[in-house]
């Protein structure tokens, strides 16, 4: 089955304790992307990824790092949570010329 | 840089009643368009997508959504709506000409009354 994995699902943890969200995808798509959900602002991007290695910041990148070093993954790092990136996270995967964004099923971030 | 205005936050209807919910975009070129839908705690469904072609456009769930390029608008439709369908709704904008990086309007909360 076609599917973009996130994990973990649900997520408390403390101001400045790094963290890091997977997401995996089984599409051999080349394109994948985080976003975050906020009420009111809809999703914004954070970080997209071309291709291995390639990577560039989406409209909110402050506070993030991501890394892609094999296809299928793409990481979404805090290294230094603070409250307001609490938040609803999605990973996305598309092909290159794809027409449609397979979304992983989020992950709910609280940082205190 | 492209936006998109959903300018409905929350909607109530009666179930049967028909449904319209506005999105109204902006983008320099031919827009790719999408509406996606969200149920209470799980992730993005894809209803339906505009690349060309004919402006109205036929998705899942008995959705469907016309693009009308005079009036920047991409609104989502509903003859009958179901008990179901209750959940938050998402107009996006794709850049590029594809789904590879999406700008999404706010959302509309949809509230179906028995």
């Amino acid at each position: 089955e076609a599917q973009v994995t996130q994990n973990p699902r649900y997520l408390i943890t403390v101001t400045g304790k790094k963290l890091t969200v997977t997401c995996s995808q089984n599409m051999n798509h080349e394109y994948m992307s985080w976003y975050r959900q906020d009420p009111g602002l809809g999703l914004r991007q954070i970080y997209y990824s071309m291709n291995v290695e390639v990577t560039d910041k989406g409209d909110v990148p402050e506070g993030y790092k991501v890394s892609r070093k094999e296809k299928r993954n793409f990481p979404l790092i805090l290294e230094s949570p603070s409250p307001n990136q609490t938040s609803l996270y999605f990973c996305a995967s598309t092909r290159a010329s794809g027409t449609e964004a397979f979304f992983g099923q989020g992950t709910r971030l609280t940082v205190v | 840089a492209q936006s998109v205005t959903q300018p409905d936050i929350h909607i109530t209807v009666s179930e049967g009643a028909s449904l319209e919910l506005r999105c109204n975009y902006s983008y320099g070129a031919t827009p790719y368009l999408f509406w996606y839908v969200q149920s209470p705690g799980q992730g993005l469904q894809l209803l339906l997508k505009y690349f060309s072609g004919d402006t109205l456009v036929q998705g899942i769930k008995g959705f469907e959504a016309e693009f009308k390029r005079s009036q920047s608008s991409f609104n989502l439709r509903k003859p009958s709506v179901h008990w179901s369908d209750a959940a938050e709704y998402f107009c996006a904008v794709g850049a590029w000409g594809s789904a590879r990086q999406l700008t999404f309007g706010s959302g509309t909360q949809l509230t179906v009354l028995p």
